[in-house]
């Protein structure tokens, strides 16, 4: 139980687009979801946390007009990364919280974006 | 400030061979100490969730402790399967997850 679904698992887009990342959680719902960027050899940082039908609230340095992120039903939680450069290449995952059992926080399969 | 620091950063293992894995923690207000398990290109998968000193959790191969400033992942006669990143993170009240940039465990057959 308790599964995160993220799609694309990988995506590749000319600087200057747009990409939509989805996570949908399958069997439970999510009240609330948060969005982690990773580089390669690093940790998962923190971008921002959504809660279900109210905005977002972003981590410091990371731009909310570049990031959006909407959650506007208990399964579903998008990310677009909004006119995206190289520099925002990067691996993107995203998380749920599953109530108070053990299983704490249940990620999905991630996104690896690349901008060419 | 909150910090979460795994040690060593990379580890080669013979299969067999046990060892530990570090995860050292300064946070205020913990509530609860995360082990995961991340292959290449796969989001993390959850180990063991441990809340307070002196718990330890087992699964497999796999044990985990806790102390106050840190805790040990300890891995029994590994097998090549278990090659892969884990992942240290810490929960403080009302915040998600801090990590830790994880220890890459390569095991050889």
């Amino acid at each position: 139980g308790a599964v995160v679904s993220q799609h694309p698992s990988w995506v590749i887009c000319k600087s200057g687009t747009s990409v939509k990342i989805e996570c949908r959680s399958l069997d439970f719902q999510a009240t609330t979801m948060f969005w982690y960027r990773q580089f390669p050899k690093q940790s998962l940082m923190l971008m921002a946390t959504s809660n279900e039908g109210s905005k977002a609230t972003y981590e410091q340095g990371v731009e909310k007009d570049k990031f959006l992120i909407n959650h506007a039903s208990l399964t579903l939680s998008t990310l677009t990364v909004t006119s995206a450069h190289p520099e925002d290449s990067s691996f993107y995952i995203c998380s749920a919280r599953v109530g108070v059992s053990n299983y704490g926080y249940t990620f999905g399969s991630g996104t690896r974006l690349t901008v060419v | 400030e909150d910090q979460v620091t795994q040690s060593p950063e990379a580890l080669r293992l013979q299969e067999g061979e046990s060892s530990s894995l570090n995860c050292s923690y300064t946070v205020s207000g913990l509530r609860g100490l995360f082990w995961y398990r991340q292959d290449p290109g796969k989001g993390p998968e959850f180990l063991f969730t441990l809340y307070s000193a002196g718990e330890e959790k087992e699964k497999e191969r796999l044990k985990a402790t806790l102390t106050k400033k840190e805790s040990f992942l300890h891995i029994t006669a590994p097998k090549p399967e278990d090659s892969a990143t884990y992942l240290c993170a810490v929960r403080k009240a009302g915040t998600a997850l801090i990590f830790g940039k994880g220890t890459t465990l390569s095991v050889s057959s």
